[in-house]
């Protein structure tokens, strides 16, 4: 089974502030990776897929990189709006998939 | 637009089976390359991938519920179903059912719904 350690767990900014979150696999996933974010008493949302495609609908300040094991969510500069818990998602052996255990953008 | 709605008990008691339904509108469940999923996340823990279906019914389940799950799906009520039995305390959690794509993700969730196990 494939284990995703994310770090940090929770990450304390200030809104116009940079993120950099981090997500690595146990073992090579490619690029079958996918970033979520997710928000109290709402439903998850997709922002990356394939490591470093923005879905639709998903503003520019959200980028992903990465592949192999290492991975990175970069959020440009905060809005009010961004403060969540963020998840990552690999899913090199779909229709299964595994999640992180999510890193927590709170405000500072 | 696409809509994933979640329904069922809000309350199972341990030992019985939980079993929830998922009805899609805004688009045929057997339409296109999508699987139909079940994620659940139990209070203050992350997210977790219960099993997958494709309109076909081919089916997959995370090896972890060793057995307890089953997921079905009937494309003439456009809706898929989760069954999970010999609950426990364990196996509270918000269920969300959800749409995934290979190449573009899960990008269609319902809003959850809560299951407690308690007697």
């Amino acid at each position: 089974e494939i284990v995703l350690t994310q770090s940090p767990a929770t990450l304390s900014l200030s809104p116009g502030e940079r993120a950099t979150l981090s997500c690595r696999a146990s073992q090579s996933v490619s690029s079958f990776l996918a970033w979520y974010q997710h928000k109290p008493g709402q439903a998850p949302r997709l922002l990356i897929s394939d490591a470093s495609n923005r879905a639709t609908g998903i503003p520019a300040r959200f980028s992903g990189r990465g592949s192999g094991t290492d991975f990175t969510l970069t959020i440009s500069r905060l809005e009010p709006e961004d403060f969540a818990v963020y998840y990552c998602q690999q899913r090199s052996n779909w229709p299964g998939f595994t999640f992180g255990p999510g890193t927590k953008v709170d405000l500072k | 637009q696409l809509q994933l709605q979640e329904s069922g008990p809000g309350l199972v008691k341990p030992s019985e089976t939980l079993s929830l339904t998922c009805t899609v509108s805004g688009d045929s469940i057997s339409s296109g390359p999508y699987y139909w999923v079940w994620i659940r996340q139990p209070p203050g823990k992350g997210l977790e991938w219960i099993a997958s279906i494709y309109h076909s019914g081919s089916s997959h389940y995370n090896p972890s519920h060793k057995g307890r799950v089953t997921i079905s799906i009937d494309t003439a009520k456009n809706q898929f179903s989760l069954r999970l039995s010999s609950v426990t305390a364990a196996d509270t959690a918000v269920y969300y059912c959800a749409r995934d794509r290979r190449i573009t993700g899960t990008t269609h969730w319902g809003q959850g719904t809560l299951v407690i196990v308690s007697s």
